[in-house]
């Protein structure tokens, strides 16, 4: 079991907007910053959201993050087919390592 | 371009030796974390650890802390996964990735899958 706990699945409807949970404690994201990977079937992970809600350069702004307190969520609007992937959040915790969550399966309906 | 190009898949019998790698291409590799990620059959990721090749320091998951050696050569830009003694329950997908912070990976290799059977 994970120290970041996400939902195990979520899903919508093409043009829809879903919003995924992760949440810690506070040895992890209420004192670090939050980052969000996106995994599509059969490839490596991909950086989405970094520092709570900045995203990387060639990132569509479909895609926003943010955090409070020792919580975080993932937003994805207009929602698309190839949107289809498990995301994870990750965060550093203050005993020295990095964690990640378990991974939320989103399923565009 | 940063990328990061990993060694081929490796089938290993329990109790036997393994090391994997990653060269990394189109930056200054001393100066950034590298890290590794396992992903079990079906399952989601692990924090393995991360090495800062510049100093040698490492930060490992105390899951994986006596398990695991992360280390790096900088003279040909390439880290490395060390096992002394696999395990069947090694058996997993490795990524490596470039941390542009400690915890924000944001360059993935292509993965390595170690099997480990009898």
């Amino acid at each position: 079991q994970s120290v970041l706990t996400q939902p195990p699945s979520a899903s919508g409807t093409p043009g829809q907007k879903v919003t995924i949970s992760c949440s810690g404690s506070s040895s992890n994201i209420g004192s670090n910053t939050v980052h969000w990977y996106q995994q599509l079937p059969g490839t490596a992970p991909k950086l989405l959201i970094y520092d709570n809600n900045q995203r990387p350069s060639g990132v569509p702004d479909r895609f926003s993050g943010s955090k409070s307190g020792t919580s975080a969520s993932l937003a994805i609007s207009g929602l698309q087919s190839d949107d289809e992937a498990v995301y994870y959040c990750a965060a550093w915790d203050d005993s020295l390592n990095g964690l990640f969550g378990g991974g939320t399966q989103l399923t565009v309906l | 371009e940063v990328q990061l190009v990993q060694s081929g898949a490796e089938v290993k019998k329990p109790g036997e030796s393994l090391k994997i790698s990653c060269e990394a291409f189109g930056y200054s590799f001393s100066s950034h974390w590298i890290g590794w990620v396992r992903q079990m059959p079906g399952k989601g990721l692990e924090w393995v650890g991360v090495l800062h090749p510049g100093d040698s320091a490492t930060r490992y998951s105390p899951s994986f802390q006596g398990q695991v050696t992360i280390s790096g050569d900088t003279s040909i830009n390439t880290a490395y996964l060390l096992w002394r003694s696999l395990k069947a329950s090694d058996t997993a997908i490795y990524y490596c990735a470039r941390a542009s912070t400690i915890t924000t990976f944001n360059t993935w290799g292509q993965g390595t899958l170690v099997s480990v059977s009898s």
